[in-house]
């Protein structure tokens, strides 16, 4: 199993470029996440999901949008990027089942977006 | 909404020596779960140890040991023995025991922790 991968692991953008983050996960998770990782601030969240087809905002949603059309992936997207979201962004899943190892969230990798 | 705390930005500790990492959060839930994620310089997020609030058994792998105090809202990480590897970023985090919606893990600042040979 790779378990969650991330594509691409860096990229640099311009401000107002658009771009999609991959997120994909082969354990048959039911939830799925999208965090951002900025220095001093811990990891924020900033959209999920539940179920294929379903997706919420989470913490820090504003200039990101997100689908999930397969259960296997999830993706993120930056319309019109912005200096203020270079950071580095995480995804993860974890299963339905909270009470059988569940509650274990696993990461993916890591994506460094830098916008300039 | 629950918060999660780590008040020290820094550590240092001494290859070989104990090392204590505080954590507090703030909940109004009964049923939760805590968590110790390592980030070593590879960004890689590694799940070092998880704590289910229902147990009054503090949880262990290994080298590493939690102090969980329910009543005090508190959740410590001790690394005995420290290795050079153990030198990462670590993360307290929280997670609601309830499903959906709050599936979600809350983080803490994170603290940097240097192992000196």
């Amino acid at each position: 199993n790779a378990g969650v991968t991330q594509t691409p692991k860096f990229r640099v953008l311009k401000t107002g470029q658009s771009m999609t983050l991959l997120c994909a996960q082969d354990m048959n998770h039911e939830y799925m996440y999208w965090y951002r990782q900025d220095p001093g601030m811990g990891l924020r969240l900033i959209h999920y999901s539940v179920g294929e087809g379903t997706t919420a905002k989470g913490e820090v949603p504003d200039g990101y949008n997100v689908s999930r059309l397969k259960k296997q992936n999830f993706l993120l997207g930056l319309e019109s990027a912005a200096p203020s979201q270079t950071s580095v962004y995480f995804c993860a899943s974890s299963d339905r089942q909270a009470r059988v190892m569940g509650e274990t969230q696993y990461f993916g990798p890591g994506t460094r977006l830098l916008v300039l | 909404a629950q918060t999660v705390t780590q008040s020290q930005p820094e550590m240092s500790v001494q290859e070989a020596e104990t090392v204590t990492l505080s954590c507090t959060y703030d909940t109004s839930e009964s049923d939760y779960y805590l968590f110790w994620y390592k980030q070593p310089p590879s960004r890689q997020m590694i799940l070092v140890i998880r704590q289910e609030a229902y147990k009054q058994q503090n949880a262990t792998e290994n080298r590493f040991s939690v102090n969980f105090q329910k009543a005090a809202k508190s959740f410590s990480l001790k690394i005995s023995d420290s290795q050079l590897g153990d030198a990462a970023m670590y993360f307290c985090a929280y997670r609601s025991a309830q499903g959906g919606a709050n599936s979600k893990l809350t983080f803490g600042k994170g603290i940097t922790l240097s192992v000196r040979p």
